[in-house]
């Protein structure tokens, strides 16, 4: 069964400083890992997604995550934090192979300080 | 429609009664999904339709909750006599293929008083 575990429910980062939102995964076949952002009283959007090939994706917005299979890790992470990211930020896999079904992590929530 | 639709965007109800939200997804994803959003707290994974499989259903926290969808049309979620721990935002999302993003309605707000 897949699993998705985001460490950290809340961050809180300076305004120019760096961003690392944690992710570790669990799935017993080859996962699609996504990252989601849902900015207050607004949908779910997607931010970045691993499939397959290069393992390091760009999203919008500056963002970027590393897929590290040894690891199980899809961590998330800005060089500088905006303002304009302080967001809710969820971690998503879904399998590689045989189903559509996607489990979500619990979410993290970033401030971003002036 | 382009995007994703659900109806209501609010819904207030009495305790025990029945609530039935509508997601009307986008044209020619296959897969579609629910799930539930308490204040607060991640997406709680509900149920998933996928063409014309069986629907996985794992996520149905109890048999007050059924789901149903037509092809690859519409799919309406009740809630039959419900609770106040009920209450929360309910997602509807759709896909067209296993490796790409999921497609988000607005949500259903559900009070339950």
């Amino acid at each position: 069964a897949q699993s998705v575990t985001q460490l950290g429910s809340h961050v809180s980062v300076s305004e120019g400083a760096l961003v690392l939102l944690r992710c570790n995964y669990s799935s017993s076949v080859p996962p699609y890992l996504f990252w989601y952002v849902q900015y207050p009283n607004q949908g779910l959007q997607l931010l970045l997604k691993y499939t397959t090939g290069a393992t390091l994706v760009k999203g919008i917005n500056g963002f970027e995550a590393e897929f590290k299979k040894s690891e199980t890790s899809f961590h998330l992470t800005k060089p500088s934090a905006h303002m304009s990211d302080a967001a809710e930020y969820f971690c998503a896999v879904t399998r590689g192979t045989g189903g559509f079904k996607t489990i979500f992590g619990a979410g993290t929530r970033l401030f971003v300080k002036a | 429609g382009a995007g994703v639709s659900q109806s209501p965007s609010n819904k207030v109800t009495e305790k025990g009664k029945d609530v039935e939200l509508r997601c009307d997804p986008i044209s020619g994803h296959t897969a579609l999904y629910w799930y539930r959003q308490r204040l607060g707290q991640g997406l709680e994974f509900l149920i998933y339709f996928q063409g014309n499989s069986a629907p996985d259903k794992s996520g149905l926290p109890s048999d007050r909750f059924s789901a149903e969808r037509t092809g690859e049309s519409v799919s309406t979620l009740t809630i039959q006599r419900t609770q106040q721990e009920d209450s929360a935002v309910y997602l509807c999302a759709c896909t067209r293929d296993r490796g790409h993003e999921q497609y988000f309605g607005p949500g259903t707000r559900l009070t339950v008083t």
